[in-house]
């Protein structure tokens, strides 16, 4: 079975700065799904970065990026120039590409911006 | 579109009740799932669906049950509640052929 590990139960960083979320996860697959989500108090859960396993350059979006590192199974989350509005629980999940495509999801990590 | 929509939002049980929490989407998504989200944690999967008349079981389905009779609906039901199932439950879908699931709102659950 597929686990996703998120070894920082919380962070705090200033505005503006950049700050990097930890994720690492075991799987015997080697083709697959990784993602970040993002819960803050409102308790939406809103997807934030995807990356395929068989693509090698790691997806950006804005301000957000990810650095992949499939040998060690290793999928952390860089958020540059923070704003106070990053202030979130953040969540790394894991889906198989074929098969029983479950969405399996870290312990998460929450994040606190301060002014 | 609405999207995923649960209900009931909030709701207060007693120890040995039974409800159902329902969900569903109106993006004709064939996957939906189930999961709690204990106080400070992660979202554990309770059950999934593949599609209608097929389901099967998350980490955690012991106290749950679930059925998927049409493509729009995946209820949750909860027989006799115990304390241990206080949580936040989400429902979540997303089409076969996609990545990104969409998660309904949630609902708090307190069984006392």
């Amino acid at each position: 079975a597929q686990t996703v590990t998120q070894s920082q139960p919380e962070m705090s960083v200033q505005e503006a700065e950049t700050v990097t979320l930890s994720c690492t996860y075991d799987t015997s697959e080697n083709n697959y799904y990784l993602f970040w989500y993002k819960q803050p108090p409102s308790r939406q859960m809103i997807l934030v970065i995807r990356q395929e396993a068989y693509k090698q350059q790691n997806a950006t979006e804005n301000r957000f990026s990810v650095n992949f590192q499939k040998a060690a199974k290793s999928f952390s989350l860089k958020i540059s120039d923070s704003q106070l509005g990053d202030t979130a629980m953040y969540f790394c999940a894991f889906m198989n590409a074929q098969g029983a495509q479950k969405l399996v999801f870290g312990q998460g990590t929450r994040l606190t911006i301060n002014p | 579109n609405a999207g995923v929509t649960q209900t009931p939002k909030f709701r207060i049980l007693k120890i040995g009740q039974s409800m159902t929490l329902q969900c569903a989407q109106d993006m004709n998504h064939n996957y939906m799932y189930w999961y709690r989200q204990d106080p400070g944690m992660g979202l554990k999967l309770i059950y999934y669906s593949v599609g209608a008349g097929i389901t099967d079981k998350g980490e955690v389905p012991n106290g749950y049950n679930v059925s998927r009779s049409t493509t729009e609906d995946f209820p949750l039901r909860l027989e006799l509640a115990a304390p241990s199932q206080t949580s936040v439950y989400f429902c979540a879908s997303r089409t076969s052929g996609g990545t990104e699931a969409f998660f309904g709102q949630g609902t708090r659950l307190t069984v006392v």
